[in-house]
């Protein structure tokens, strides 16, 4: 099966850049979706397609995917950005996630 | 509007079976896929499966194959999820997702733009 790896945990200064990484073999190849989950709530979609934002996602939410790892980057983090995030691949058909990734915005 | 809803929270007892509906409206139900999210209590998510609307073909992840059944009756745009032979480790919140149907030069594109609110299954004697 296809594994996706993430960093349990990632901090980050409000107002500096959070980087979240995924790693997947040869996950360049592949699409990479990023979702954010707060508590309580249902996950929603931030990038699709390695880089695009949907609609009503802030423009400080960016994403890459090259070689073997696909990063979102969220520019002058705030408060409200603290959740958890996964990345999401296909391979052979069907869906995976990455383990998730808590930030905390300090 | 788009939205998916879905049933309510349910408790069963160990070796029972469950079905949750996830109802999609505002946007033709047959042009999406929807997705089936398992979250246990703490954890990460985990991709279940997919069922295409058009025909009610269901497709798994190998890691649940054979313990859920996925299907869909485009009539009233509603997908399902059945569990079977539940146990105490099938306690989850359970989501559904609309999956949009995308391949960009041969690669798969597919990503899930809307959510349900998720349903709680708990399974306790």
């Amino acid at each position: 099966s296809y594994d996706l790896t993430q960093p349990p945990s990632v901090s980050v200064s409000p107002g500096q850049t959070a980087i979240i990484t995924c790693s997947g073999d040869r996950l360049g190849d592949k699409y990479v979706c990023w979702f954010q989950q707060k508590p309580g709530q249902s996950p929603e979609l931030v990038i699709y397609e390695d880089r695009k934002r949907p609609s009503g996602i802030p423009e400080r939410f960016s994403g890459s995917n090259s070689g073997n790892t696909a990063i979102l980057t969220i520019s002058e983090t705030q408060a409200m950005d603290e959740a958890d995030y996964y990345c999401q691949a296909w391979d052979s058909n069907t869906g995976v996630f990455g383990g998730g990734t808590k930030l905390t915005v300090l | 509007e788009v939205q998916l809803v879905q049933s309510g929270a349910e408790v069963k007892k160990p070796g029972e079976s469950l079905t949750i509906s996830c109802k999609g409206s505002g946007y033709s139900f047959t042009n999406y896929w929807i997705i089936w999210v398992r979250q246990m209590p703490g954890k990460g998510l985990e991709w279940m499966g997919k069922v295409d609307p058009t025909n009610s073909y269901g497709t798994y992840s190998p890691s649940f194959e054979g313990h859920v059944t996925i299907s869909a009756d485009k009539s009233i745009t509603t997908a399902y999820l059945q569990l079977s032979s539940l146990k105490a480790s099938d306690t989850a919140v359970y989501y559904c997702a609309r999956s949009t149907v995308i391949t960009l030069g041969n690669v798969d594109a597919h990503h899930f733009d809307r959510w349900g609110q998720g349903t709680l299954v708990t399974v306790s004697s």
